[in-house]
């Protein structure tokens, strides 16, 4: 089945610097990807939609300069969490939809990132 | 406002027992709802889709169940094992939705114990 691989599964930085996040779609094209965010016993909060070819579209309180995105390919989308301080410590994880844009079409998630910055 | 609201918070049950898991909704247009398990400190994994059509379906031991009229969506687990342990958000997909198009539950903590 299809398989949405999310890399690195945890990862421990100082505060201030930058973190990057990988999400592949291993068996099948995405032109689009989705970037969530989820504390501990709280639902995914959608962060924001990641295009291939084009700006990603964020959700409303979202830094953009804080949360850079890039989908350069149809099978990588990286999530780059800048200058990052203690509170952006969080459990991040990626989706994609097989299928495009039929909402019916499963929507297949990373295994998440476990950021903790100290 | 569109809300899906998941009970119970959390559950503990022995293992071999059955529970069941609920879901109330109020997303409008609805297109469609989905059960997902997420272990901790992974990702969710699919586990039933439903459309507005669709009352019952199957995943082995999961059977989910859905009215579109009350907008209720329940999660039977039968013979529950010890890998059962985890939380079970119901998300739901709202027809034309912009982004995902999705809505969240906060999910229900299972615990199943020996």
């Amino acid at each position: 089945g299809a398989v949405v691989s999310q890399h690195p599964s945890w990862v421990i930085c100082k505060s201030g610097t930058s973190v990057k996040i990988e999400c592949r779609s291993l068996d099948f094209q995405a032109t689009t990807m989705f970037w969530y965010r989820q504390f501990p016993k709280q639902s995914l909060m959608l962060m924001a939609t990641s295009n291939e070819g084009s700006k990603a579209t964020y959700e409303q309180g979202v830094e953009k300069d804080k949360f850079l995105i890039n989908h350069a390919s149809l099978t990588l989308s990286t999530l780059t969490v800048t200058s990052a301080h203690p509170e952006d410590s969080s459990f991040y994880i990626c989706s994609a939809r097989v299928g495009g844009e039929l909402y019916n079409s499963p929507l297949h998630f990373g295994n998440g990132t476990r950021l903790t910055v100290t | 406002k569109n809300q899906v609201e998941q009970s119970p918070q959390s559950l503990i049950i022995l293992e071999g027992k059955n529970c069941t898991l609920q879901c109330n909704y109020t997303v409008s247009p609805f297109s469609n709802l989905r059960w997902y398990k997420q272990d901790t400190g992974r990702g969710p994994v699919s586990l039933t889709i439903m459309t507005f059509s669709e009352n019952t379906k199957s995943n082995g031991r999961y059977t989910a169940t859905l009215d579109a009229d009350t907008k209720q969506s329940s999660l039977h687990i039968t013979a529950s094992q010890l890998s059962d342990s985890a939380s079970y958000i119901c998300v739901v997909s709202k027809s034309g939705g912009g982004a995902d198009g999705l809505t969240f539950g906060k999910g229900t903590h299972l615990i199943i114990q020996p």
